[in-house]
């Protein structure tokens, strides 16, 4: 039972335009969510986080939306750049059992 | 900090052979954490640890998999015997608190390769 979906295994972008990256929960008792970036032959690395509490974090040209009522978050970069191009994972934290489950991985794409 | 070490980075071994994998976390870190990623699962969490004792297992697949953490400084995954299906990458975390906010630092990871 995958309890955080990325539905979208890939995306491609042109450099400079807008990266939407779309993550889907079911569990009521995540209160946190995360991205990490995950660069090939290296592990994930933290890029920003959201707290269940808010709707949206941003951080450079970064920015996480939450939508709780849909169980939907959002990352956003803009502009988007070559050195994005990586695999997003999306994450969330369990307050009950403090486990983070991570979904499956987009890989982006950015061209010039 | 040289941040997250893990070793080795690539392991190939035959089925039916004991396979450990080894993690040295971040000074003062008081979690860490086991993860395999395929492309199926994603990055699946096996056990994790707080001041060296397990606090979950749930996801260890099997009795073949074992984990330790002697100390604050080492922890090793086991799988004995190894089987092709545990082929994938295993990534090991620390964090300090739970660092939901804060985040995991992972290493860079040890593919396993099991023919």
């Amino acid at each position: 039972d995958q309890q955080v979906k990325q539905n979208s295994p890939s995306l491609s972008v042109q450099e400079g335009r807008i990266s939407i990256l779309n993550c889907d929960y079911t569990n009521s008792m995540f209160d946190y969510f995360l991205w990490y970036k995950k660069y090939p032959a290296e592990g994930p690395t933290f890029l920003i986080s959201i707290s269940s509490i808010k709707d949206k974090n941003e951080d450079g040209r970064f920015t996480v939306f939450l939508n709780k009522s849909a169980k939907h978050l959002s990352l956003h970069i803009v502009p988007s750049q070559p050195g994005d191009s990586a695999v997003y994972f999306c994450a969330a934290r369990n307050y009950n059992t403090d486990k983070l489950i991570f979904g499956t991985g987009t890989r982006l794409q950015v061209f010039p | 900090d040289a941040g997250v070490i893990q070793s080795p980075r690539h392991e190939v071994t035959e089925m039916g052979q004991e396979v450990t994998l080894r993690c040295k976390p971040i000074s003062g870190h008081d979690y860490l954490f086991w993860y395999r990623q395929t492309m199926m699962r994603g990055l699946e969490l096996l056990i994790y640890f707080n001041n060296n004792v397990p606090i979950d297992d749930s996801g260890m697949p099997e009795d073949r998999f074992s984990a330790k953490m002697p100390n604050a400084s080492f922890s090793t995954l086991k799988i004995q015997p190894s089987e092709p299906r545990d082929s994938a990458v295993y990534f090991c975390a620390s964090s300090f608190l739970q660092g939901a906010n804060y985040g995991y630092t992972f290493g860079s990871g040890t593919r396993l390769t099991v023919v």
